[in-house]
């Protein structure tokens, strides 16, 4: 364990399903972050959370909703997604210092 | 904006030295980072070294830091089959200094 849990590890949704990625941290860190990794892509920076308000969004689909309801929690909603979407989707979390992330194990994602 | 590249493989034997490269753009970060990412796992933070030093050792880690080339390198004595993974190099970037930027990944096989 790292800190950070991620949950579920795995999941297979249809293209028509809702579902959610949480995370959760209680290392006292102040922000939070989604990454997307996929086989054939570098890690893609999604969201940023920094005391619970978002200071990122990098160009992600609105098929993908992060909420953050506080520091600890993080969530990924899902809906009407498509194949490509499937891959391994990271949560981090950071205190503004030296000690840079520490990352949860992760959700592998497959939209079929 | 801010720049990390690695090579994508490296394959070596048991026993043998590995060194992994990295190269960024961004010359204001105090900190730079290693991280390990095993099968089916989220990244660890393996090292990091302070902006100020050349060189870091950690058991059988050591970094290597150029400034001036913008230059970063990890190697791994006594290479491990265990030490199979990907190795990301990390440079803080972005919006705030806690922010890090993600080189594509090295992949590290080690042939028994």
């Amino acid at each position: 364990e790292t800190g950070v849990t991620q949950t579920p590890r795995h999941l297979v949704m249809g293209m028509t399903n809702k579902k959610s990625l949480k995370c959760e941290q209680h290392l006292g860190h102040n922000a939070m972050y989604w990454y997307k990794q996929s086989a054939k892509k570098p890690l893609e920076l999604m969201f940023v959370y920094n005391f619970k308000e978002q200071t990122e969004n990098n160009s992600v689909p609105s098929r993908f909703s992060p909420e953050c309801p506080n520091s600890s929690h993080l969530f990924l909603h899902l809906h009407t997604l498509q194949p490509e979407d499937s891959a391994l989707y990271l949560c981090a979390s950071s205190p503004q210092g030296i000690n840079g992330y520490t990352f949860g194990s992760g959700t592998r994602l497959t939209v079929v | 904006g801010e720049d990390v590249e690695q090579s994508l493989f490296l394959s070596v034997r048991e026993g043998d030295s590995s060194v992994i490269n990295c190269t960024y753009t961004d010359s204001s970060s105090t900190y730079l980072y290693w991280y390990k990412q095993e099968p089916g796992a989220g990244l660890q933070l393996l090292t990091y070294i302070f902006s100020n030093m050349d060189m870091k050792q950690d058991q059988r880690l050591t970094v290597l830091l150029n400034k001036k080339d913008k230059h970063l390198s990890l190697r791994i004595a006594d290479t491990q089959t265990g030490d199979s993974a990907i190795y990301f190099c990390a440079d803080p970037s972005g919006a705030g200094s806690y922010q890090l930027t993600f080189g594509k990944g090295t992949k590290l096989s080690v042939i028994p």
